[in-house]
C-alpha cells in the first residue's frame, strides 16, 4: 500500500480535555477520506468521514478538518473519555473501493 | 448497521499447515472485500482486493500463491494461508463495501508456532 505501517505514534490527554489526532496522506487525487476507531483486538469501527469538497465536517463529539493544500486531516475529539482510548486511523480512498490506511495514533486517556 | 463477520476469531496452527479464514457479510451483499493485515502496533496493511466471481488483485509484494483468496458469493470471501510459517503470524482483518462505506470484520488473529 502507499502508506506504509510504522510504530504508532502516541497521544495521552486528561479525561474531559479535547484530543486532536493528525494524519497525512499521500494521494492529492484522494476524494474521501474515513476515521476509523480501532480497540485492542478487534476491527476498525467507523467514526466519520469527509469528502474532498468539504473543509469540515461534524458528528457528535468528533470533528474531521481536511486540508487539501498540504494533503492533512484532523479528527478533534470533544470532552475526551475513557472509551475513547484506541488507535485512531486515518483512510483515503484511493480507486474504486479501495482504502488506504495511515501510520494510526494511539490514544490514551487519562482518568 | 452493516455486519461483517470473520471465523474463525483466532487460531494456532504449526508451522507448514495450512489455514483458511472466512469473512462473511451478514445482511448485504458485497461485490467487493478487501484483506488486510496488521502486526502489532502498526497500521492494516492491504493485501489484496477480492470481486466476487474473478480473481483477486494482490497489492505488490503479497504472494498471490501464499495467500489464497475465493470470493465465491457476494457474501463469503475466504483467504487460505498455505504452508504457514511464525512470520505469517499476524492479525488478519477483512472488510466488506457497500457504496462508499467499508465495514470491517472483527479480525482474525492468527499464530503459527
Amino acid at each position: 500500500g502507499e502508506s506504509v505501517g510504522l510504530h504508532l505514534p502516541t497521544l495521552s490527554v486528561q479525561e474531559g480535555d479535547n484530543s486532536i489526532i493528525n494524519c497525512a496522506y499521500s494521494n492529492s487525487a484522494s476524494d474521501y477520506f474515513i476515521w476509523y476507531k480501532q480497540e485492542s483486538g478487534k476491527g476498525p469501527q467507523f467514526i466519520i468521514d469527509i469528502r474532498s469538497n468539504m473543509d469540515k465536517r461534524q458528528g457528535q463529539r468528533v470533528t474531521v478538518l481536511l486540508n487539501k493544500t498540504v494533503k492533512h486531516l484532523s479528527l478533534q475529539i470533544a470532552a475526551t473519555q475513557p472509551g475513547d482510548s484506541a488507535v485512531y486511523f486515518c483512510a483515503e480512498k484511493v480507486s474504486g473501493n479501495q482504502f488506504y490506511f495511515g501510520t494510526g495514533t494511539s490514544l490514551t486517556v487519562i482518568p | 448497521g452493516a455486519v461483517v463477520s470473520q471465523h474463525p476469531s483466532w487460531v494456532i496452527c504449526k508451522s507448514g499447515t495450512s489455514v483458511k479464514i472466512e469473512c462473511r457479510s451478514l445482511d448485504f451483499q458485497a461485490t467487493t472485500m478487501f484483506w488486510y493485515r496488521q502486526f502489532p502496533k502498526q497500521s492494516l496493511m492491504l493485501m489484496a482486493t477480492s470481486n466476487e466471481g474473478s480473481k483477486a488483485t494482490y497489492e505488490q509484494g503479497v504472494e498471490k500463491d501464499k495467500f489464497l483468496i475465493n470470493h465465491a458469493s457476494l457474501t463469503l470471501s475466504t483467504l487460505t494461508v498455505t504452508s504457514a510459517h511464525p512470520e505469517d503470524s499476524s492479525f488478519y482483518i477483512c472488510s466488506a463495501t457497500s457504496f462508499d462505506e467499508q465495514y470491517f470484520g472483527p479480525g482474525t488473529r492468527l499464530t503459527v508456532t
